[in-house]
């Protein structure tokens, strides 16, 4: 079954805005991953974030962690039209090394 | 050079014949992945190889069966295609287990 769902589903902003999306998961987690996905390309490794960890920086990107909340959010700042992509959050559970991807969140940066 | 690699990209079929497709990794990774992404994105995991042992083995039907015969190339083989078959299909590779994974550009694969 799914475990991380993303929302929004579809989100639009203009170039320079930041772009913030939010994944919710069931159960608890070892660890959470940000996927980036562009039309018609393979999945490409953005952040892993750890269970005991509360933030991530990456370049432009941030991410966090709730663990109470089973929630993490990722932020995207001063978006580029290359920003356009699908993003994925993943999520793996103790106990088992099965990878779960939620359905994604498609970003449109428009010039 | 490419990391992760699969052939072909695009493979268009009948009903009920059999193809297979392949995926190579020069990452020296121990572990090795095939995903199903449908139409609407959603990625589903089917099986996964660490060190050429089978881990794991999710709710796939029996016409599908992976091999690897080292631990740089896991191919997949599907038998007696369906129209359901009709999706992405992805290899990807990592370090070892729950580490960050890394893709190949995807088969699309359609089934007539």
């Amino acid at each position: 079954s799914q475990q991380g769902e993303e929302d929004p589903q579809a989100l639009s902003i203009q170039e320079g805005e930041n772009a913030t999306m939010n994944c919710s998961y069931k159960t608890s987690i070892n660890n959470l991953q940000w996927y980036r996905q562009n039309s018609g390309r393979g999945l490409v490794h953005l952040i892993l974030i750890r269970s005991n960890e509360r933030e991530k920086h990456s370049g432009r990107l941030r991410v966090t962690l709730d663990t109470s909340k089973k929630s993490s959010s990722l932020l995207i700042t001063a978006s580029r039209a290359a920003d356009t992509a699908s993003y994925f959050c993943a999520t793996d559970v103790p106990g088992d090394y099965k990878l779960s991807f939620g359905a994604g969140t498609t970003v449109t940066v428009r010039a | 050079d490419t990391a992760v690699s699969q052939t072909p990209k695009y493979l268009v079929t009948q009903m009920g014949n059999d193809k297979s497709i392949k995926c190579e990794q020069n990452l020296g990774h121990d572990t090795m992945y095939w995903y199903k992404q449908d139409s609407k994105k959603f990625l589903k995991i089917m099986f996964s190889y660490n060190n050429k042992e089978l881990i794991i083995n999710e709710t796939v039907p029996n016409r599908f069966s992976p091999k690897s015969p080292d631990k740089a190339h896991l191919n997949l083989h599907i038998n007696s295609l369906e129209l359901g078959d009709s999706a992405v299909y992805f290899c990807a590779s990592s370090q070892s287990m729950n580490n960050e994974q890394f893709f190949g550009p995807g088969t699309r694969l359609t089934v007539l």
